[in-house]
């Protein structure tokens, strides 16, 4: 069955850097697509980004672009997200995602990890 | 890439019908049949209800369906049941290649 375990979650100072990663099983990983989404508590749901299957396409929500990246490692089925330069509104659950095959359309999510920025 | 619009809540009673928008534009919802539903109930990661505007995941039952018009899609819940309570939303494919949630709709069995 399908996991996605995210984790690098905690609370870090604002400016700050910090990374996420996302341990993939069950399906085979380096033939879809990933997704970071966000959720601050209380919100709605917030899309990050996207990178395609071999990583060589990669897109961002406008409100994160250029402060946060998106990875992956096949070779270790990991998904990641370096996020920099971190604000108070970033503050929020952050899931993994996966597509369906050759539908851009989210199937399975992760259970999320909380990134509080805050002094 | 603003959020797609959906009404805040939504409520019936059981055994009811209620249906759930979802607004967007050209780029977005009225441009590609790729609008997914979404429930999420408190404390859970969201689950897929629905894909490419009507289409449901094995394991989702049939008294939940969609539809689009235009730039606006819908989901429907039919025999509404106490479970069913829960946030919904909906997310669309966009033009940029990215993607685009729904404001979110908290639907309540009376």
């Amino acid at each position: 069955q399908v996991q996605l375990v995210e984790s690098g979650g905690g609370v870090v100072q604002p400016g700050r850097s910090l990374r996420l990663s996302c341990a993939a099983s069950g399906f085979t990983f380096s033939t879809y697509g990933m997704h970071w989404v966000r959720q601050a508590p209380g919100k709605g749901l917030e899309w990050v980004a996207v990178i395609s299957y071999d990583g060589s396409d990669k897109y961002y929500a406008d409100s994160v672009r250029g402060r946060i990246t998106i990875s992956r490692d096949n070779s270790k089925n990991t998904l990641y997200l370096q996020m920099n330069s971190l604000r108070p509104e970033d503050t929020a659950v952050y899931y993994c995602a996966k597509d369906l095959p050759g539908i851009p359309a989210i199937d399975y999510w992760g259970q999320g990890t909380l990134v509080t920025v805050s002094s | 890439q603003s959020a797609l619009t959906q009404p805040a809540s939504v409520s019936g009673s059981p055994g009811q019908s209620i249906a759930i928008s979802c607004t967007g534009t050209s780029s977005d919802v009225g441009g590609y049949n790729y609008v997914s539903w979404y429930q999420q109930h408190p404390g859970e990661a969201p689950k897929l209800m629905i894909y490419e505007v009507n289409n449901r995941p094995s394991g989702v039952s049939n008294r939940f369906s969609g539809s689009k018009s235009g730039n606006t899609a819908s989901l429907t819940i039919s025999g509404l049941q106490a479970e069913d309570e829960a946030d919904y939303y909906c997310s669309s494919y966009t033009s940029s290649s990215t993607r685009v949630f729904g404001t979110g709709t908290k639907v309540t069995v009376l």
